[in-house]
């Protein structure tokens, strides 16, 4: 089965200690994106990468870092949490940028930083 | 800031009725949309995309793009109680960059 599949699904931690929220798909796609989703503002794009050892800054890159080290797989990681890093997220992927391809998206992580 | 802009509602409907979604863009460049329906708590899932100007349809849907008029419409023909959920509207900026709007939140009424 296709599918974008990101973990934790939930995690409650606190500001300062490091984490990485993983993000892998099936369907050989070059293009992945990763998204917070804060109500009223909707999703905005974090960082996303084009292919493999290929990122860039979306439009709220502040406080994250991101690898694409294989092509399956995009980390995201939170060095030093903090609290208005609280938030859902979402991986997504799509077979290219340039083709106009449509987004799959992962089931989203719920993250809460105290 | 090149925005994608979208009524947040609740747009009631009621059951059987049209609804339609409205969306407007800032980016002169943008190249395709997509509709993307959003359950409560879930992830997002695409409805349509589009790239041309005119109609698309599929199904009980229609999106309308009008490049001229940067603006994007999404009709949802004989509503039904299920499709009650958020619809985000999202353009390519460029390459690469997908700006989404803040969705509208759709009620339809058994």
């Amino acid at each position: 089965e296709a599918q974008v599949t990101q973990n934790p699904r939930y995690l409650i931690t606190v500001t300062g200690k490091k984490l990485t929220v993983t993000c892998s798909q099936n369907m050989n796609h070059e293009y992945m994106s990763w998204y917070r989703q804060d109500p009223g503002l909707g999703l905005r794009q974090i960082y996303y990468s084009m292919n493999v050892e290929v990122t860039d800054k979306g439009d709220v890159p502040e406080g994250y870092k991101v690898s694409r080290k294989e092509k399956r797989n995009f980390p995201l990681i939170l060095e030093s949490p903090s609290p208005n890093q609280t938030s859902l997220y979402f991986c997504a992927s799509s077979s290219s940028g340039w083709s106009n391809q449509p987004q799959h998206f992962g089931d989203g992580t719920r993250l809460s930083i105290l | 800031q090149k925005e994608v802009e979208q009524n947040s509602g609740p747009l009631s409907v009621p059951e059987g009725a049209i609804a339609s979604l409205n969306c407007t863009y800032s980016d002169r460049g943008s190249q395709s949309f997509f509709w993307y329906r959003q359950y409560s708590g879930k992830s997002p899932e695409l409805i349509m995309s589009i790239y041309s100007n005119g109609d698309k349809e599929d199904g009980r849907f229609t999106a309308q793009l009008n490049k001229a008029s940067q603006y994007v419409s999404l009709l949802i023909r004989d509503s039904q109680p299920s499709d009650s959920a958020t619809y985000l509207c999202a353009g390519m900026s460029g390459t690469y960059k997908y700006i989404f709007g803040t969705g509208t939140r759709l009620k339809v009424l058994a």
